[in-house]
């Protein structure tokens, strides 16, 4: 059964960069079905998709958070990466990895369980 | 971004009711609408994709319906293990957007 499990800092700096991995377990990254990506929700707010990525490259992202956002694979270790830069207070939330079909419909499945990471100085 | 509205934002119930939850999309979405029930401290999970699909290893209880604009989930006979958030989320086209939740609470 495929597990995702997030891993980061907890608290992260205004103004510097939040940096979580997302560990993958059976199953691959290099699904040719999937992408993978993405969700967080800030405290009393709604679930955000941030963004999704193919492992070969193909990558997608909210509008709202494009500019400064990195998403990458590293096929080796089987993970998947997120990079937010120059965070505020409303980037603190729970942040969930994801994967959802490639084609078809684009429901998200399965989820980690979530880091809560906290911007604060 | 296509805007998701669900209703109610909270509601009590007991074992065995049967409870409905709405969601109304602000364009049409077709039958791109999936339905997902959250824990706390779990990860959450998909109940019903295509908005009456049901996920594999999900009780029959939960059933989706609607299509366009206006959704619902219901379920039938609610058990302990029911009690949590219910959030859904269009996949009609992107950004992919969420409802802002129904809390499900013991009445």
């Amino acid at each position: 059964q495929l597990q995702l499990q997030e891993s980061g800092p907890r608290v992260v700096k205004p103004s510097e960069t939040l940096s979580l991995t997302c560990s993958v377990s059976g199953g691959s990254i290099t699904s040719t079905n999937h992408y993978w990506g993405w969700i967080r929700q800030p405290p009393g707010k709604r679930l955000e998709w941030i963004g999704s990525m193919y492992y070969s490259g193909s990558r997608h992202f909210n509008p709202s958070l494009e500019s400064r956002v990195t998403i990458s694979v590293d096929t080796s270790k089987n993970q998947l990466s997120l990079k937010l830069r120059s965070v505020t207070a409303a980037d603190t939330g729970v942040y969930h990895c994801v994967r959802r079909l490639r084609l078809g419909d684009n429901y998200f499945d399965p989820w980690g369980q979530g880091i809560l990471v906290i911007v604060s100085s | 971004d296509i805007q998701m509205t669900q209703s109610p934002s909270s509601l009590s119930a007991s074992v065995g009711d049967r409870v409905t939850i709405t969601c109304r999309a602000s364009q049409d979405i077709s039958s791109y609408l999936n339905w997902y029930q959250h824990k706390p401290g779990e990860a959450p999970e998909l109940l019903i994709y295509a908005a009456s699909s049901l996920q594999g290893g999900v009780p029959s209880r939960f059933i989706g319906s609607g299509s366009g604009t206006d959704f619902t989930l219901t379920i039938s006979g609610l058990q302990p293990e029911d009690f949590a958030t219910y959030y859904c989320q269009q996949s009609f086209t992107t950004p992919w957007t969420f409802g802002q939740g129904t809390k499900v609470e013991v009445k």
